[in-house]
């Protein structure tokens, strides 16, 4: 059964740039699957960020695409989030998922707090 | 993008039916069969409910169903149950190749 796991740093400053790492197992990246990163504010509803195919084709919310990187390294079955400029409004919980096209994303990582605080 | 448009809160008693609404415009959830609703229990991650407005994951309940009219789409829980109590979200994808949630919606079971 594939499993997502994020990791990055549950604290970053204001300005900086904020790195995650989305790890699969139980299946391959190269699975002709789109990867997903999805935010959630405290409190809040989800905010759709990104996502990239294997291929490294990428799509971004039109409202955060400046400021957003979306990677992969299918040699190491992991993809990655970069998200530039941090400001507190940035401080949110961050999924990683797994998307199969349209709207559907599945299954889900546990999710990562990032907080940006100085 | 604009969040799609949910009701803050529904509530039902046990064993009754509830709907929940999304509303969209034709740049989202009315141009395109591709709606998705999420289940989320405090601290987990959202469950996939429904996918492509009405098709259902293998397990998950048959009381979960979905609909779409225009640009309304729309999650119904039959027989509710305790364990329904939960944060539950639409989305759906967009003409700029983005997708789109909806705010979300507290279900209570009284």
């Amino acid at each position: 059964q594939m499993q997502l796991q994020e990791s990055g740093p549950g604290l970053v400053k204001p300005l900086q740039t904020l790195a995650l790492t989305c790890t699969v197992s139980g299946g391959s990246i190269s699975s002709d699957s789109y990867w997903s990163w999805i935010r959630q504010p405290a409190g809040k509803g989800l905010e759709w960020i990104g996502r990239i195919h294997d291929s490294g084709s990428t799509n971004y919310n039109p409202s955060l695409r400046s400021r957003v990187t979306i990677s992969v390294d299918t040699s190491k079955n992991q993809f990655y989030l970069k998200l530039s400029s941090l400001t507190a409004a940035d401080t949110a919980i961050y999924y990683c998922a797994r998307g199969l096209g349209g709207a559907r994303f599945d299954p889900w990582g546990q999710g990562t707090l990032v907080t940006v605080s100085s | 993008q604009s969040a799609l448009t949910q009701p803050a809160s529904v509530s039902g008693s046990p064993g009754q039916s509830i709907t929940i609404s999304c509303t969209g415009t034709r740049s989202d959830v009315g141009g395109y069969n591709y709606v998705s609703w999420y289940q989320q229990h405090p601290g987990k991650a959202p469950k996939l409910l429904i996918y492509d407005v009405t098709n259902r994951p293998s397990g998950v309940s048959f009381r979960f169903s979905g609909s779409k009219s225009g640009n309304t789409a729309s999650l119904t829980i039959s027989g509710l149950q305790a364990d329904d109590e939960a944060d539950y979200y639409c989305a759906s994808y967009t003409s700029s190749s983005s997708r789109v949630f909806g705010g979300g919606t507290k279900l209570t079971v009284l």
